[in-house]
């Protein structure tokens, strides 16, 4: 059974700071997801990371994929207040199914 | 540009009552997913969609039940209703080969 962990669950972070995310997963993934939640709203699709060391960037998030460590970051650069959501890292399974971590709340506080 | 749609947003049942929720999808893809959202828990498979015509049980199947009406369509259903299935209720979708979901607005429903 494929399992996804998240850490922090929980993250509360000053603007301007810098932190990661952290995502490990427990069977062998060559992509793994990053999804977006705003509260109340539905999943938007952040990143899509899909081979050993691939590493994508968007404004302050930068993710990245080590398939042989089954380990992905989600890396926060000078947190601004608009980045508070939650994020979940996904790894897909047969017939693109995927199973999702637990996600991390991220409240940035000015 | 719709992408997935999802209806109804809200509802209210009581235990024992039975409700479909319905979601359909603009996107010309083929595979179609229900996933279930709890506090603290993410979101855990109901049932997936690899291809019209075909269905598959995921992770937390029970008291639920599917149907692939079309490639556009894809509803679950709810025959007796528990209050254990309070929950939040998202539709997705995504091509085949393990590409990244697209999700519909959820469905916010309360069993009591």
């Amino acid at each position: 059974e494929l399992k996804v962990e998240q850490n922090p669950l929980f993250l509360s972070m000053q603007e301007g700071k810098n932190y990661t995310i952290y995502c490990n997963y427990s069977t062998t993934s060559d992509r793994l997801y990053w999804y977006r939640q705003d509260p109340g709203k539905s999943l938007e699709s952040l990143f899509v990371l899909l081979s050993n060391g691939a590493v994508k960037q968007e404004g302050r998030l930068m993710a990245s994929l080590d398939t042989k460590a089954r380990l992905s970051t989600l890396h926060i650069t000078a947190a601004v207040h608009d980045l508070s959501a939650t994020y979940f890292c996904a790894v897909p399974l047969l017939a693109g199914k995927s199973t999702f971590g637990d996600g991390t709340t991220l409240t940035v506080k000015p | 540009n719709a992408g997935v749609t999802q209806t109804p947003k809200f509802q209210v049942l009581k235990t024992g009552q039975s409700m479909t929720l319905q979601c359909a999808q603009d996107m010309n893809h083929n595979s179609m997913y229900w996933y279930r959202q709890d506090p603290g828990m993410g979101l855990r498979l109901i049932y997936y969609s690899a291809s019209e015509g075909t269905t598959d049980k995921g992770e937390v199947p029970n008291g639920y039940n599917v149907s692939r009406l079309n490639k556009r369509e894809f509803s679950l259903r709810l025959e007796s209703a528990a209050p254990s299935q309070t929950s939040v209720y998202f539709c997705a979708s995504s091509y085949p080969g393990g590409t990244e979901a697209f999700f519909g607005q959820g469905t916010r429903l309360t069993v009591v």
